[in-house]
């Protein structure tokens, strides 16, 4: 059964940088069929995507991050990452890890990770 | 962006009723819309995918309709288990954008 799970901080100082792991558990990460995705969620802005990886290292981001986000993919350990420079107060959120399906056009988020908080304080 | 609106943002119904919530693009998505179902502490979870097909272990009271601009997410016969947030995304364009999500309440 296939399982992510989320792992980093919990809490990063304005102006720094943001580091999440996602490990990938009982299937390899290392698929044609996958795209792998950072998903973040707060009260305010709602469910947001963030950027994603294929296991070729090819990525794509949301513009609206301003290049302040790196994905990428280390299909040796079976994990991807997410890193976010130059964080804010605003930058808090629960940070969700998933997989999203490419054998349908529509590309759904088909399995999550259970969410980590980051709070961004000093 | 492809802006992604949901109507009602709140709904209050009880166990055994059909509720249809309703998602709407800002512009031609064709079928890339998905919808998921998030309870208070977890992760979303995929319900219908590419508008209309049920994710495998999804009950089948879920279904979805809709092509363009303008999707529904139907429960039939509400179970006590189906009382959470629903959200609606696209991924006709990138970046991937969700609704604002429409929050099921137990009359």
């Amino acid at each position: 059964q296939l399982q992510l799970q989320e792992s980093g901080p919990g809490l990063v100082r304005p102006s720094e940088t943001l580091s999440l792991s996602c490990s990938v558990s009982g299937d390899s990460i290392r698929s044609i069929d996958y795209y792998w995705a950072w998903v973040r969620q707060t009260p305010g802005k709602g469910l947001e995507w963030i950027g994603g990886v294929y296991y070729s290292g090819s990525t794509h981001d949301n513009p609206s991050l301003k290049s302040r986000v790196t994905v990428s993919i280390d299909t040796s350990q079976n994990q991807f990452f997410l890193k976010m420079t130059s964080v804010t107060a605003e930058d808090t959120a629960i940070y969700f890890c998933a997989r999203m399906d490419s054998r349908s056009s529509a590309t759904p988020l088909d399995h999550w990770g259970p969410g980590t908080r980051v709070t961004v304080s000093s | 962006d492809v802006l992604v609106t949901q109507s009602p943002p709140s709904l209050s119904a009880s166990v055994g009723d059909s509720v249809t919530i309703t998602c709407r693009a800002s512009q031609d998505i064709r079928d890339y819309l998905n919808w998921y179902q998030q309870k208070p502490g977890k992760a979303p979870n995929l319900l219908i995918y590419g508008a209309s097909r049920l994710q495998r272990g999804a009950p089948s009271r879920f279904s979805g309709r809709g092509f363009g601009t303008d999707f529904t997410l139907t429960i039939s016969s509400l179970q006590p288990e189906d009382f959470a947030t629903y959200y609606c995304q696209q991924s006709s364009g990138t970046p991937i954008t969700f609704g604002p999500g429409t929050r099921l309440d137990n009359k």
